[in-house]
């Protein structure tokens, strides 16, 4: 079982819709969790940074973590062709420990 | 600010021969990158850790012989793919570890470098 399950699409929606990409994870000792987008050919960017359970909300995006049940969450609202791209989510234990990532998500908005 | 450029964006070998990438912070000091390779449709795949001035960790099943990791400077660390053969044709990814507030980082990724071996 690998420690971090993303479901790889790809995912289409039309443009203007709410996007869910989701994550589970299996190991309880993971503290942080990211999101980052990766352009086709392109290294991934950081999008999201969340340490714990809880949410964080940035413009458009909002991430959520549900540690009791190993879950990770981001929602786009209001996407827009440009947000097509491929989302990794990525966890990590301490501070100072590796990433873990998701196999990534391909998203496409379609006009 | 936090940017990572690598060199070369893009190259093509031939088998038999060795290639080296470097990965540089642009804008900050990075005393931990990381090396990854990333096959089509797949995601990141950690090869080594490395930290400046000592010598890089590897993950299990990377060979450390093969591809050389040398993190000379707070903001340059190149990876030398040696003996390239078709299936170390990858796309190649860096990213250097930035210090945030509460004793943590960020990693910072660059462009890649997408290695073709012929």
């Amino acid at each position: 079982q690998k420690e971090v399950e993303q479901d790889p699409g790809p995912l289409s929606v039309p443009e203007g819709a709410i996007v869910s990409l989701n994550c589970t994870y299996s190991n309880s000792a993971f503290q942080y969790f990211m999101w980052y987008r990766q352009y086709s050919r392109k290294g991934p960017e950081l999008l999201m940074y969340t340490y714990s359970s809880g949410n964080k909300e940035d413009g458009r995006f909002t991430a959520q973590v549900d540690k009791s049940s190993k879950y990770i969450s981001l929602f786009i609202r209001d996407s827009q062709p440009s947000d097509s791209a491929t989302y990794l989510c990525a966890t990590r234990r301490s501070s100072g420990d590796k990433l873990t990532f998701g196999t990534g998500t391909r998203l496409a908005v379609r006009p | 600010g936090a940017v990572v450029s690598q060199h070369p964006s893009r190259v093509i070998c031939k088998s038999g021969t060795s290639v080296k990438i470097e990965c540089r912070s642009l804008d900050f000091q990075a005393t931990t990158m990381f090396w990854y390779r990333q096959f089509p449709k797949q995601s990141l795949m950690l090869m080594a850790t490395s930290n400046e001035g000592s010598k890089a960790t590897y993950e299990q099943g990377v060979e450390k012989d093969k591809f050389l990791i040398n993190h000379a400077s707070l903001t340059l660390s190149t990876l030398t793919v040696t003996s390239a053969h078709p299936e170390d044709s990858s796309f190649y990814i860096c990213s250097a570890a930035q210090a945030v507030s509460g004793g943590s980082y960020e990693q910072y990724f660059g462009p890649g470098t997408r290695l073709t071996v012929t």
